[in-house]
């Protein structure tokens, strides 16, 4: 069990640019969240999977975001046009989502600067 | 709406002593699942401690243990014997499984946990 994993680790970027995450879960859990943390604040839900259909999407999931999990296996989270306001960690987390086994795991995240 | 309150935004403990961290939730659900999740500076959430609802009993994980009121929605982490390792960013979060939209985890703004040597 090799954990939750995200690349990149980090990503500064300029503003207007597109950029892509990618999340890879642990092996054997169908569920896939991504949230948003903001400095000093707790995670914020932003779109969920189980297998690879997206179940829900947050209302802080503009048109400009948008997730994918092909295969139900890893995702990616594609930001375009980016804003100033969309800096933050994005974590990746999964959770086996059955049996009663819902706890989830956190990737390290990846930290978007928009410059 | 589901709401997590942390009402403690920072918190210091001497090492060696306990520290209690406070928790209060709302839900109108029965059937619900609270965690306690630590974030170390600069390092990934790591999950403390778990207690499902319909479980009257609190859960217990080595040094971590839970008090656990439900009628109060309360829910509050005590740590013993605090180690430096202890010093974190700790989150308390909410999770109810239904096929919709609260299919996820609600988070509280934290509580940040210094251990003095």
């Amino acid at each position: 069990d090799t954990g939750v994993s995200q690349d990149p680790r980090h990503k500064i970027t300029k503003r207007g640019q597109n950029v892509t995450f990618r999340c890879d879960p642990i092996s054997e859990h169908n569920r896939l969240y991504w949230y948003r943390q903001t400095l000093g604040q707790g995670p914020e839900f932003l779109t969920y999977f189980q297998n690879e259909a997206q179940l829900e999407k947050s209302r802080l999931l503009s048109d400009r975001f948008s997730a994918e999990r092909p295969k139900g296996s890893f995702s990616t989270l594609e930001i375009q046009r980016t804003e100033q306001g969309d800096s933050a960690m994005y974590l990746c987390a999964s959770s086996l989502g059955s049996g009663g086994v819902y706890e989830q795991y956190f990737g390290p995240g990846t930290r978007l600067t928009v410059t | 709406a589901q709401t997590v309150t942390q009402s403690q935004p920072e918190m210091s403990v001497q090492e060696a002593e306990t520290v209690t961290l406070s928790c209060t939730y709302d839900t109108s659900e029965s059937d619900y699942y609270l965690f306690w999740y630590k974030q170390p500076p600069s390092r990934q959430m790591i999950l403390v401690i778990r207690q499902e609802a319909y479980k009257q009993q609190n859960a217990t994980e080595n040094r971590f243990s839970v008090n656990f009121q439900k009628a109060a929605k309360s829910f509050s982490l005590k740590i013993s014997d605090s180690q430096l390792g202890d010093a974190a960013m700790y989150f308390c979060a909410l999770f109810m499984n239904y096929g919709g939209a609260t299919n996820k985890l609600i988070f509280g703004t934290g509580t940040l946990l210094a251990v003095q040597p």
